[in-house]
């Protein structure tokens, strides 16, 4: 049973080029969650998403980005005219559900560095 | 919103000693906290969890404690070994069933 797959693993943009991250959830995971680890730092919640519905995006900048989570294929967390600030590990996670079945497993993140 | 606060930031044991961290929560609405274990450029691992229905849950070496009136919980890993060595992390899910995390502690295990 395959976890929860990232790609790309590291991606590299210039300042003001569009940053498209992939997120596929565990077999059965209907629930998406994305978060950003900046370096040194912990993880902060960006957005929560069911299929082809967003839950909650109030940890996600209002301008230049956004999330979907389609019907079929991943989940994917788009970041517009990136700048260095953006720079910083993105993890998504999934779950069965949501109640007692929440437990949230996370994928191997994607690096995005912005040079 | 929920604040998740982790003390310490760094921790430094000796091979074989126990471990200790703290985390408190601002959210009486919280009800589910787990912890997760960061090796450097790896993911998070879920090493444990605790529901707000229990006050300790106990796996091998690692357990965890939950004071619900005093909204806390911590983490206890006792005879520390060199591969315990990782930053970890807590968490705090709200109602809203999104997780914050606490700041992180960074456990150094010296053989």
């Amino acid at each position: 049973n395959a976890g929860v797959m990232q790609n790309p693993r590291h991606l590299v943009r210039r300042r003001g080029q569009e940053a498209r991250l992939r997120c596929s959830p565990m077999k059965g995971h209907s629930h998406v969650y994305w978060y950003r680890q900046l370096p040194e730092e912990g993880l902060k919640f960006m957005v929560y998403l069911q299929k082809e519905n967003i839950i909650d995006e109030s940890g996600m900048p209002k301008e230049r980005f956004s999330a979907e989570f389609p019907k079929e294929g991943p989940s994917i967390l788009r970041i517009q005219q990136v700048v260095r600030g953006d720079s910083a590990a993105y993890f998504c996670a999934s779950s069965l559900l949501a109640g007692d079945l929440d437990t949230q497993y996370f994928g191997p993140g994607t690096r995005l560095t912005v040079l | 919103g929920e604040n998740v606060e982790q003390h310490p930031s760094t921790l430094s044991v000796q091979e074989g000693d126990s471990a200790v961290i703290k985390c408190t929560y601002s959210d009486s609405a919280s009800n589910y906290f787990p912890w997760y274990k960061q090796e450097l450029g790896k993911r998070p691992q879920l090493i444990i969890d605790i529901r707000s229905n229990v006050g300790e849950k106990k796996d091998q070496r690692i357990a965890v404690t939950l004071n619900k009136t005093a909204k806390h919980f911590s983490l206890h890993i006792t005879e520390t070994q060199p591969e315990d060595s990782a930053v970890y992390f807590c968490a705090a899910r709200n109602a809203g069933n999104m997780l914050t995390f606490g700041g992180g502690t960074r456990l150094m295990v010296k053989p």
